[in-house]
């Protein structure tokens, strides 16, 4: 899996829109970008995948650029339930390999 | 999305016993399981993967003589700790997938380890 690099940590105000960006220069052309968040104490939720177009679902949007070096997770109107650790992973197997979880960004939600 | 369940969500035990740890797919057929274990403050570490019907596949570093992995049905996985130690104590985590590269997998709520 290609290496990915996030901040480690983000601030959003309620009601807006948080954008976190995610670093993933070494990604190969059979990579996808998965996102997954983990709120403490629990295990971590699917958010989105995507290759080369941009993605969007009922939880978030996510934006990759078109070199595919590095990408943003959008959620839309952040609430408080929100506050998580957000895992940005580049990986090729998906569902039939194991995950390289980095340190991901920890995003508060501020009210 | 689709539900994973772990059992028992939390246990205490004594150093020296075993401990199991079951994981399910509730609605759907999970070809491939995969452990992970999360130490406090630190990211989610892969330990195993395992595949419907044949032997676990452990990441370097991981004994598996300790951490012993059935996954005998499509919808059921186990993970035993034998002989726990206190170094075990940690917060132990499955997720299921339907095996299929470019799927995403799905992850049980954990389970959290404590060995006295």
């Amino acid at each position: 899996d290609a290496k990915t690099t996030q901040p480690p940590s983000m601030d959003c105000a309620e009601g807006r829109a948080a954008n976190l960006p995610c670093n993933h220069s070494t990604i190969s052309g059979n990579e996808y970008v998965y996102w997954y968040r983990q709120i403490h104490s629990q295990g971590p939720q699917y958010i989105i995948h995507g290759l080369k177009n941009n993605e969007t679902n009922e939880m978030a949007s996510l934006i990759i650029t078109e070199d595919r070096k590095s990408s943003t997770l959008i959620l839309p109107h952040a609430t408080l339930r929100d506050t998580a650790v957000y895992y940005c992973i580049a990986s090729s197997g998906g569902g039939a390999d194991g995950l390289t979880f980095g340190k991901g960004t920890h995003l508060i939600i501020q009210p | 999305g689709a539900v994973v369940s772990q059992h028992p969500s939390r246990v205490i035990c004594k150093s020296g016993t075993s401990v199991k740890i079951e994981c399910r797919s509730l609605d759907f057929q999970a070809t491939t399981m995969f452990w992970y274990r999360q130490f406090p403050k630190q990211s989610l570490m892969l330990m195993a993967t395992s595949n419907e019907g044949s032997k676990a596949t452990y990441e370097q570093g991981v004994e598996k003589d300790k951490f012993l992995i059935n996954h005998a049905s499509l919808t059921l996985s186990t993970l035993t700790v034998t002989s726990a130690h206190p170094e075990d104590s940690s917060f132990y985590i499955c997720s299921a997938s339907e095996g299929v590269i470019y799927n995403e997998q799905f992850f049980g709520p954990g389970t959290r380890l404590t060995v006295l």
